[in-house]
């Protein structure tokens, strides 16, 4: 059974400019989740999404954003790029929504802001 | 809110030694309780879970017991080999429209032939 895939795997870009980073879950998984990974914070939840809806978001402003489409697989939109948004992110996937659930995370997508 | 606190190493071991790898929490409720290690070049993966007190996770020799009375879920192994090098993650999900799993920072674990 493939992984969870992320696209693309580098990103540079700068200042003022949107990203959109894409997801593919593992086949029969419904649940998508976002998460950024820093040196400074290390790993935080963006947001999950079941069934084309998000269910839960964490703290992060609404310049972060995402869907999901009616085959599970996810994109996640970061407009008015900052220099602090450069980080690795990760996206899981998991059977059902919660983090209860054994999630597989992909190998990341990692953004540089310049 | 929730957070997890785990030594952040890096974590330098000969082959064949006990490890301990410290994790405590801090979460609203009974959260469930896990390990994710990340391999070189690779994504995380689910190494065991416990989902309440007392409970022992369990694989790979790895171990973690949740002690509710001491907010522990300190992961142990006693013979470590050179492929266990990898960073691993604590982490705790308290559930009920909780923001996804909290993390604690990773352990860089190292281990030497």
């Amino acid at each position: 059974k493939a992984g969870v895939t992320q696209t693309p795997r580098y990103l540079i870009k700068t200042r003022g400019q949107q990203v959109t980073l894409s997801c593919s879950p593992i086949s029969g998984h419904r649940s998508v989740s976002w998460y950024q990974q820093t040196p400074g914070q290390g790993l935080q939840f963006l947001f999950e999404y079941f069934s084309e809806t998000q269910r839960n978001k964490g703290n992060f402003p609404g310049r972060f954003s995402g869907r999901q489409f009616s085959n599970s697989r996810s994109e996640m939109n970061v407009s008015t790029l900052e220099l602090g948004d450069s980080a690795l992110y990760l996206c899981a996937s998991s059977l059902q929504s919660g983090g209860y659930n054994e999630q597989f995370f992909g190998p990341g997508t990692r953004l540089t802001v310049l | 809110g929730d957070s997890v606190t785990q030594m952040e190493g890096p974590v330098t071991l000969s082959e064949e030694a006990f490890l301990t790898i410290n994790c405590t929490y801090t979460a609203t409720g009974y959260p469930s309780l896990f390990w994710y290690v990340q391999y070189p070049g690779e994504g995380l993966q689910l190494l065991l879970k416990a989902t309440k007190a007392d409970d022992k996770g369990s694989n790979k020799g790895f171990e973690a017991t949740y002690r509710k009375e001491t907010t522990s879920f300190h992961l142990e192994k006693g013979s470590v080999q050179v492929s266990d090098s990898a960073v691993y993650f604590c982490a705790l999900y308290s559930g009920g429209g909780a923001d996804g799993l909290t993390f604690g920072k990773g352990t860089h674990l190292i281990i030497q032939p």
